[in-house]
């Protein structure tokens, strides 16, 4: 069974700030790791996505996130985070097999001004 | 446009009673997922359904039920054995490969009376 843990609930950041976002993942299989947005009170986005090749994804609003196998982990990361970038940020996990993601209990970025 | 649509967007449960939430999508999509959101848990899977005509439970299907007998519709039924029905509902489409995005509705609002 897969399963996605981000250890921080909440991470408060001033405006302007770099961010980090952390995410991992347990599955005995290959997998595809993902990143999405949650803004209040609807769906969520795709970010990012990895799939294959290069380790270093890159998403859109600036946000990019690194694979690495030997840590089981893809953190989500963003130079210099906007007031807009508020919101729930969950990781997920899709395994070749099931066919349907498993998400983590997502982290809730707040930027102050 | 092109897209899921979910209704309503709030829906009140009376002790006893079933209710069932709609979400349909124009995206010719195969595949077809029900998950549902509480605070601090993240998204969990309910069920889902890779064609027409099938589909498997997720991680958390006690007390729901489900159909799919058109390619564009996904009707999930908040069944009275359901003891703990209140969450914020969210359905999702994708190809059906597994390496691709979920495209997600706006999500349905259950609240017990």
């Amino acid at each position: 069974a897969q399963s996605v843990t981000q250890l921080d609930s909440q991470v408060p950041v001033f405006e302007e700030a770099p961010v980090e976002l952390r995410c991992n993942y347990s599955s005995s299989v290959s997998v595809y790791l993902f990143w999405y947005v949650q803004y209040p009170n609807q769906g969520l986005q795709l970010l990012l996505k990895y799939l294959s090749g290069s380790t270093l994804v890159k998403g859109i609003n600036g946000f990019e996130a690194e694979f690495n196998k030997s840590q089981t982990s893809f953190h989500l990361r963003k130079p210099s985070v906007h007031i807009s970038d508020t919101a729930e940020y969950f990781c997920a996990v899709s395994d070749t097999g099931r066919r349907a993601l498993t998400f983590g209990s997502g982290t809730r970025l707040q930027v102050q001004p | 446009d092109g897209g899921i649509t979910q209704s309503p967007k709030y829906l009140f449960r009376k002790e006893g009673q079933n209710v069932t939430l709609s979400c349909e999508q124009n995206l010719n999509h195969d595949a077809m997922y029900w998950y549902r959101q509480d605070p601090g848990q993240g998204l969990r899977l309910i069920y889902y359904s890779q064609i027409v005509n099938d589909f498997q439970k997720g991680d958390i299907a006690e007390g729901y039920s489900v159909s799919r007998e058109k390619k564009e519709s996904f009707p999930l039924t908040v069944t009275s054995a359901q003891k703990n029905p209140t969450a914020f509902y969210l359905c999702a489409s994708s190809p059906g490969q597994g390496n691709e995005k979920l495209f997600f509705g706006s999500g349905t609002q259950l609240s017990v009376l």
